[in-house]
Formats: structure tokens, sequence, C-alpha cells
């Protein structure tokens, strides 16, 4: 079983719609939870990162984080087509901060 | 504040060939982390360094691949003999640790390797 596992889509999004990515982990000792954005041929870049339950908001981004549930999802709102890349979700647990990393979800706006 | 370098870019060898990455990471960054990402894939833990003590390489293939990162700033990366399927990226992060919390990871740019 996969640690974290998120769908590789692509998810396909119009412009100017709403994106939303999910993503679950097996880890219950995790506590921290991110969301990195990876263009092609680029590194991952830190975008939103979430500790307690609850929605965390960043301008158009916002995290979900249900710890019951081990699921941790995010939302783009208002879709551009520069948002158009792969979305890493990574588990961290332990006290030595190694992450687990998903898959990845493609996302593609069309405008 | 400089990010996470990397060098080279790219790499193109030979199977069975040797290769070598640097890594320097952000500046009062104990911990060091070293990803490999094949295409299509989330990137995988190689190997994680807290100062220059080795913390997990329990995913590390240790027949060909070697880390060190001496006086806990810089690390190199080393795979010998090369493999076709070590064909992938090698991202290099670095990280503040607190507690038990993470901050999150600042990646280099990676070197992409191409074994042929």
């Amino acid at each position: 079983q996969k640690e974290v596992e998120q769908n590789s889509g692509p998810l396909s999004v119009p412009e100017g719609a709403i994106a939303s990515l999910n993503c679950t982990y097996s880890d219950r000792g995790s506590q921290s939870f991110f969301w990195y954005r990876q263009y092609s041929g680029k590194s991952p870049e830190l975008i939103m990162s979430i500790y307690s339950n609850g929605d965390k908001e960043d301008g158009r981004f916002t995290a979900q984080l249900n710890k019951a549930s081990q699921y941790v999802s995010l939302l783009i709102r208002d879709s551009q087509p520069s948002d158009s890349a792969t979305y890493l979700c990574a588990a961290h647990g332990g006290s030595w901060g190694k992450l687990q990393f998903g898959a990845g979800t493609q996302v593609v706006v069309t405008p | 504040e400089a990010g996470v370098a990397q060098s080279p870019r790219y790499k193109i060898i030979e199977k069975r060939q040797s290769v070598a990455f640097w890594c320097n990471p952000i500046s009062g960054h104990a911990t060091l982390y070293w990803y490999q990402q094949i295409l299509g894939q989330g990137p995988k833990l190689l190997i994680q360094f807290q100062n220059n003590g080795v913390v997990d390489d329990s995913q590390l293939p240790k027949d060909r691949f070697s880390a060190e990162r001496l006086k806990g700033v810089d690390s190199t990366l080393k795979i010998q003999p090369a493999k076709l399927e070590d064909s992938a990226v090698y991202l290099c992060a670095s990280s503040v640790l607190q507690g038990a919390a993470n901050y999150g990871y600042t990646f280099g740019s990676g070197t992409r390797l191409t074994v042929v």
C-alpha cells in the first residue's frame, strides 16, 4: 500500500473554475502536510502547508485537513492557465522530517 | 536568501559508468535530503542527513549508491556503476527542523540523469 495516494489525473479544469485535488495518507502518525506544485521539467515548489484539522487559505489556494479520515485536499479557486502543473501531496511523520510524497495529480487549465 | 544549489543540471552517461552530483543547501539548514524522481512518479527519499550524520538511508541502493556530507554543509551523491533504471531527476532539498514539526522543504533545481 502506498503511503500517500493521489489521483494521477489529468484533471481538466476550465479557466476561472475551481480545481479540487485529493490526497489520502496511511500513516496515522503524520503530523504535517504539504502541497507542492511542479511544472514540467522543474523542481517541486512548496505552495501550502497545513498542520491542524480544518481549512487554511492562502490567496487562491485552500488546503483542507481531516486527520480522522486521513485526508488532505487542495482547492484552487479562479484557476488560471498558469496553474497547469502537477500537484504533489506530501505527509510528514516522525521527528526527523522525512516527507512521503504521492505520485502527483496533473492539472490542466483550459482557456 | 540563496536557494539550494545543485550541479550539474544534466548528465548523460553510459550504463556501468559512474556519476556524482553535488548539493549546497540553504545556509543554516541542518537537514539535507536526496530524492530520486522517476518520470511520472513522486520524489522518493534516498538519504537524509542531519548535520553530517545519516538519519535515514533505508531506500538507498547501497550496492551502487553512496552519499556523504562533509562538515555538515555540502553533499555529494554518487552512483557506481549506473544502471538504465537510474535514469531520473535527483533532487536535493534542505530544511529547518523545529521539534517534531517540519516546515517544508526547499528543493534545488535538480540533476536530470540519463543512462544509456
